[in-house]
């Protein structure tokens, strides 16, 4: 049973640039969230899907947006990039109908802005 | 702003100590906390989560919740060097939709 698989694992934009990070949650899972975890902070919640719809959305501006297949597979873009954007981009899913809250991450995406 | 704070250490133990992580929490509403461990580099993991004001143990860890003090703890017993990682504090706010909100960590260093 195959995990939260992201891709890619690392990458490395410039200022300006756009990027698209992909998601793939685990099996029987419907709702992924996304993350932006900076070097020694915590994950900050990015946004959160589920069934193709965007329901929740963390502080940040709309240069961050993403969209859910039908397959419940997700995408995170990011346009117009700043060196602040420099971070680890963290997937989570959790599975239909679960209400205590528990996330499954994936390992992550690693982006460097130059 | 709803916040969980928690001590960025380096908290540091011996080998076979008890190591007492701490965290709280703003948004008394919140439902359930987590503890995440990360590895340097690595994506967090589920370590356990606690709903329910008391203690909650799981083989060498126990989550502590107190939601009058608003106040979250993880004890690992007989502490070993492989524990030695960053931990995460995470509260589920009020208003469900699984939106947990993360604390900076605390990390663990355990010295044989």
């Amino acid at each position: 049973d195959a995990g939260v698989t992201q891709s890619p694992t690392h990458l490395i934009k410039t200022r300006g640039q756009q990027v698209t990070l992909r998601c793939s949650p685990k099996s029987g899972h419907d709702t992924v969230s996304w993350y932006q975890q900076a070097l020694g902070q915590g994950p900050q919640f990015i946004f959160q899907y589920y069934e193709e719809e965007e329901r929740q959305r963390g502080n940040f501006p709309d240069r961050f947006s993403g969209h859910q297949f039908p397959n419940y597979s997700s995408e995170l873009n990011v346009n117009a990039l700043l060196l602040g954007d420099s971070a680890l981009y963290l997937c989570a899913s959790s599975p239909r109908g679960q209400n205590t809250g528990e996330l499954f991450f994936g390992e992550g995406s690693r982006l460097t802005v130059l | 702003q709803k916040e969980v704070e928690q001590n960025s250490g380096p908290l540091s133990v011996p080998e076979g100590a008890i190591a007492s992580l701490n965290c709280t929490y703003s948004d008394r509403g919140s439902q359930s906390f987590f503890w995440y461990r990360q590895y340097s580099g690595k994506s967090p993991e589920l370590i356990m989560f606690i709903y329910s004001n008391g203690d909650k143990e799981d083989g060498r860890f126990t989550a502590q919740l107190n939601k009058a003090s608003q106040y979250v703890s993880l004890l690992i017993r007989d502490s070993q060097p492989s524990d030695s990682a960053t931990y995460l504090c995470a509260a589920r706010l009020s208003g469900g939709y699984n939106k947990l909100i993360f604390g900076a960590g605390t990390r663990l260093a355990v010295h044989p």
